[in-house]
Order: structure tokens, then sequence, then C-alpha cells
């Protein structure tokens, strides 16, 4: 079982809907999560940063952490064409500059419009 | 202005080379690492330097050896390349609130 799974997809979604990505992980030290956006033939880029349990909302999107259910979600909000992206979750355990990230295997969306 | 850049782009190659993928920042950043990126896009860390010392090194083939001649470049040197080896390699650094990936080496092996 890995550390991190991530449902593949694809998923595909027409215009102006939400969107729910989700992941799980089995690591109980994992402290901060985040979610990167990678573009085809580009590399990941960061959208979401957060630490511990809770949400955090940036414009459209919305970054969730339930750590009791070792749970993270990514919410987007009045979707675009220019979401159309593979979503890659990760997380580590520190913060302190040298951290190991681990990723889920990240899930391909495609927004129709 | 790049934040963190790697050359080349692209790398085609034989089986039996060696090949070199350079990478710097200009973030200011103390530690970079490197990641491998297979066809199903799952990434795996390689290795990461912080301040030019070795830190993490994952499971990874004595053919891979990368070299840190300062905090802002990192470069990574593979011997007798196998099929294997076929991937995108992505160069990053952070300072502790996320990584910035550079836009990765697509190297194929053949």
């Amino acid at each position: 079982q890995k550390e991190v799974e991530q449902d593949p997809g694809p998923l595909s979604v027409p215009e102006g809907a939400i969107v729910s990505l989700n992941c799980t992980y089995s690591n109980s030290a994992f402290q901060y999560f985040m979610w990167y956006r990678q573009y085809s033939r580009k590399g990941p880029e960061l959208l979401m940063y957060t630490y511990s349990s809770g949400n955090k909302e940036d414009g459209r999107f919305t970054a969730q952490v339930d750590k009791s259910s070792k749970y993270i979600s990514l919410f987007i909000r009045d979707s675009q064409p220019s979401d159309s992206a593979t979503y890659l979750c990760a997380m580590s355990e520190s913060n302190f500059g040298n951290e190991k990230l681990t990723f889920g295997t990240g899930t391909r969306l495609t927004i129709i419009p | 202005d790049t934040a963190v850049s790697q050359t080349p782009k692209y790398l085609v190659t034989q089986m039996g080379n060696d090949k070199s993928i350079k990478c710097e920042q200009n973030l200011g950043h103390d530690t970079m690492y490197w990641y491998k990126q297979d066809s199903k896009k799952f990434l795996k860390i390689m290795f990461s330097y912080n301040n030019k010392e070795l830190i993490i090194n994952e499971t990874v083939p004595n053919r891979f050896s990368p070299k840190s001649p300062d905090k802002a470049h990192l470069n990574l040197h593979i011997n007798s390349l196998e099929l294997g080896d076929s991937a995108v390699y992505f160069c990053a650094s952070s300072s502790g609130n996320g990584y910035t990936f550079g836009s990765g080496t697509r190297l194929t092996v053949v």
C-alpha cells in the first residue's frame, strides 16, 4: 500500500462545476499538506499549503485537511478550462527547509467548455 | 526571470552512455532536490542537498551521482544509462513552505 493514495481519474466536468479532489494517507506523522497543479510538459506549481487540520481558502480554491481521518481535499469552485491539469497532493512531516515530500499519483482533470 | 532552471529540457541518448543534467535556482533557498517522475506521473524523491551537504539519498542506483558546487546549483550525473532510466527528472528548491520546481528534463534512453 502506498503512503499516499489519490484517485488517478481522469475526471471530466463541465465549466462552472465544483470539483472535488481527494487524497488519503497512512503516515500519521505528516503535518504539512500541499496541492500542486501540473500542466502538460511543465513542472508542478504550488497551489495550496496548509498545516495540520482545518480549511484554507484562496480565491476559487479551498483546501481541507482532516488529520483524524487522514484525508485531504481540494475544492475548485466555478471551474474554468484553464484549470485543466493534473493535480498532485503532497505531504511532509516537517517544514524545516530540507523536508521530503511524499506525493500522490495525481488526478488528471479536464474542464469541458 | 526563471526561479529554478534546468538544462537540457530534452535528452535522447543511447543505452550505456553517461549524461548530466544541470539545475540552478535564484531564489536564495538553502535546499535543493532531484525528483523522478515516471510515465504514470508519480513523483519520487531521489536526493536532497542543504547548503551543499547531502541530506536525503533515497534508494537510487549508484549510477546516479548528484553534485552541488554551491547552494544555488545541483547537478545530476548518470552513468551507464539504462532503458528504465527514461523519465522526467525535476529539480526543485525550498525554504520550508513548499517546493518550487523546474520545468523538468525529459530523458529518453534508446
